[in-house]
């Protein structure tokens, strides 16, 4: 599975946009791009993912440049509850769902 | 959605010992997966349940080590053998959504074990 590339740690104020960035610049073209969080003291928790469209769910927007190098989650109005550790990870049709974590964005939402 | 329960949620346990983990499903899935996250760190999988033949370990792991079973298609437990503090982890189960093929998995809340 291609290798991704992640901030250690951003902040972003309540209510604002949470734009968290993943670069994957190594990714094959049938290989998907998932998003999931983890908060403190909890499991994994799915957001979304895409495979080279823009994709929105009622969580988060995931945006992917045209040579699917790169990709962003966005977080429209982010909220206290928001405040958790992103991961990126980039997985192929084939590969039987393992997910590789990386050390992923840990994401804080301040008041 | 999928609703997991994994027990113990949470158990400290003496060197040399083993400790079994169980993971229950409320609907039946394919595929389980068993994970690793040791303190302050990502998660790691350790292997690949599958119904009705043996588990697949990732590279690191072994069967006498982290053995897996895999009744039927809404249970699987891990068991952790001869404990060291280095087993001292979380470990979390994790299953496919449904068969659509979507990749989005859920996850357990994990067992967190301390080993003293």
């Amino acid at each position: 599975d291609a290798k991704t590339t992640q901030p250690p740690s951003m902040d972003c104020a309540e209510g604002r946009a949470a734009n968290l960035p993943c670069n994957h610049s190594t990714i094959s073209g049938n290989e998907y791009v998932y998003w999931y969080r983890q908060i403190h003291s909890q499991g994994p928790q799915y957001i979304i993912h895409g495979l080279k469209n823009n994709e929105t769910n009622e969580m988060a927007s995931l945006i992917i440049t045209e040579d699917r190098k790169s990709s962003t989650l966005i977080l429209p109005h982010a909220t206290l509850r928001d405040t958790a550790v992103y991961y990126c990870i980039v997985m192929g049709g084939g590969s039987n769902y393992k997910l590789t974590f990386g050390k992923g964005t840990l994401l804080t939402v301040n008041p | 959605s999928a609703v997991i329960s994994q027990k113990p949620s949470r158990d400290i346990c003496q060197r040399g010992t083993s400790l079994t983990i169980q993971c229950q499903v409320d609907s039946q899935v394919t595929m389980m997966f068993w994970y690793r996250q040791q303190p302050g760190q990502s998660l790691t999988l350790i292997a690949t349940a599958n119904q009705g033949s043996e588990a697949t370990y990732e590279s690191g792991f072994v069967i006498d080590k982290f053995p897996i079973s895999r009744p039927n298609l809404t249970f699987s437990t891990l068991t952790v053998s001869n404990m060291s503090p280095e087993d001292s982890s979380i470990y979390l189960c994790s299953v496919e959504k449904d068969f659509s093929g979507s990749g989005e998995l859920f996850f357990g809340e994990g067992s967190r074990l301390t080993v003293l």
